[in-house]
């Protein structure tokens, strides 16, 4: 069974400053791959995918993902952080055949003035 | 495009009682996802249909839950005689025939307090 690992509950990053959220899966094969962001007491918004092709893509808001396989990861960055960027990030994987997504428990993201 | 919908997005009810949600997906996407989220967890997946039929149930959704998509369009689920353990919110997410399937829009929930 698929599987994703948020190892990080929390995260504080200053305005500005860079951030990477880390994910890691769980996968026989080639995954896709998904980042979500949620605000507080909405639904979740596509940030980027990862289907196949070139391992770092970029996503909406300024972030982008790399791919690394034989890490089984799927980190996002952001190069400087804005205050609006404060949410839950989830990651999500699915396989070919699976049309549920199995999503991680998620990154609380606080930004500090 | 107005995006998924969702109604209602807040429901309080007592223990016991039957509740119905309704999701109203982007139109022309065929394919209707339903997903529960408890508080600090990430959404588990409930069920999935392509056009009408339901093809995909989680072992989550117990037989007091059914969902439905009479039309292949709007879906709704529902719960009946609610248990406490049921309080989540509720997602809908919808996906185009076109694209990759797996490539879902979610809508903004409805949070269901069972009290």
């Amino acid at each position: 069974a698929q599987s994703v690992t948020q190892p990080d509950i929390h995260i504080t990053v200053s305005e500005g400053a860079s951030l990477e959220l880390r994910c890691n899966y769980s996968y026989g094969a080639t995954p896709y791959l998904f980042w979500y962001v949620q605000s507080p007491g909405q639904g979740l918004q596509l940030l980027l995918k990862y289907f196949s092709g070139d391992t770092l893509v970029q996503g909406i808001k300024g972030f982008e993902a790399e791919f690394k396989r034989s890490q089984s990861s799927f980190n996002l960055r952001k190069p400087s952080v804005h205050w609006s960027d404060a949410a839950e990030y989830f990651c999500a994987v699915a396989g070919g055949g699976a049309d549920g997504l199995t999503f991680g428990k998620g990154t609380h993201l606080i930004i500090q003035p | 495009d107005t995006g998924v919908s969702q109604d209602p997005r807040h429901k309080i009810t007592k223990r016991g009682q039957n509740v119905t949600f309704r999701c109203d997906p982007i139109s022309e996407h065929n394919r209707l996802y339903w997903y529960r989220q408890t508080l600090g967890q990430g959404p588990e997946f409930l069920t999935y249909f392509q056009n009408e039929a339901q093809l995909e149930k989680s072992r989550l959704l117990s037989d007091r839950f059914s969902a439905e998509r009479p039309k292949g369009s709007f879906s709704t689920l529902e719960i009946q005689r609610t248990e406490q353990g049921d309080s989540a919110m509720y997602l809908c997410a919808s996906s185009h025939p076109s694209g990759r399937r797996n490539e879902q829009y979610f809508g903004p929930g409805t949070r269901l307090t069972v009290t």
